[in-house]
């Protein structure tokens, strides 16, 4: 079974609008990690956004924020006033207790076109 | 430099061949790791070396061989490889603290054709 599961492939999204981007994961640790990656066709990684299993409030960088629904193990990015360079993949991705080192699993990913 | 550095940022190889990519950080971590990214398939983790030391193998046929001499540089050693591990290579690196907070740092990608 999936640990990362994003399940939409594709989005549209007209510029200034916001979009969000669906991210549900499956776990049985208590402490983990959840984030957000962006992937533009250069083929880098960039992070964007953290949120813990125990932080009580939603995470949020500048234009990115976090729903965060612990109970329902969904952690959905928000993009606000989205721009043409906000075109790109965007993963998500958990770190788990115990994991060797900084392993991070993702998931599918979802491509965001950004309409002019 | 800063960040993350993969070479050569494309491949293109015979599966008789014998190839390495090569990626270096300049973050001063301590945990650097390999990555797949296949066409309609999410990232699949390869391999991760902590202290220079392998700590994880996930599966990974033996064609595909890796070498971390320093904390600094990692290597993935290819050989005899199939036309399915055409695949974007992507190297990370982190500072492993024992944290859930740690972010990866990531490299460009070697973007890998075998013919």
């Amino acid at each position: 079974a999936q640990k990362i599961t994003q399940t939409q492939p594709g989005m549209f999204v007209q510029e200034k609008e916001a979009v969000t981007l669906d991210c549900t994961y499956d776990t049985s640790d208590q402490s983990y990690g959840l984030f957000w990656y962006k992937q533009p066709s250069s083929g880098e990684m960039i992070f964007l956004i953290y949120q813990g299993s125990y932080d009580e409030q939603n995470a949020t960088e500048g234009r990115y924020s976090l729903n965060f629904q612990k109970a329902r193990k969904s952690a959905n990015l928000v993009i606000s006033a989205s721009q043409l360079g906000d075109s790109a993949m965007y993963f998500c991705a958990m770190r788990e207790t115990g994991a060797a080192g900084n392993k991070l699993t993702f998931g599918g990913g979802t491509r965001v076109l950004v309409k002019p | 430099e800063t960040g993350v550095t993969q070479t050569p940022r494309h491949l293109v190889m015979g599966m008789t061949n014998k190839k390495s990519l090569k990626c270096e950080q300049h973050l001063g971590h301590n945990a650097m790791y390999w990555y797949k990214q296949s066409a309609k398939k999410p990232l699949e983790l390869m391999f991760v070396y902590s202290l220079e030391e392998r700590v994880e193998n996930n599966s990974v046929p033996s064609r595909f061989s890796p070498e971390c001499p320093n904390s600094s540089h990692l290597f993935l050693h290819l050989h005899t490889l199939q036309p399915e591990d055409s695949a974007l290579y992507l190297c990370a690196s982190s500072q492993d603290r024992g944290q859930m907070n740690t972010e990866a740092f990531f490299g460009q990608g070697t973007r890998l054709t075998v013919v």
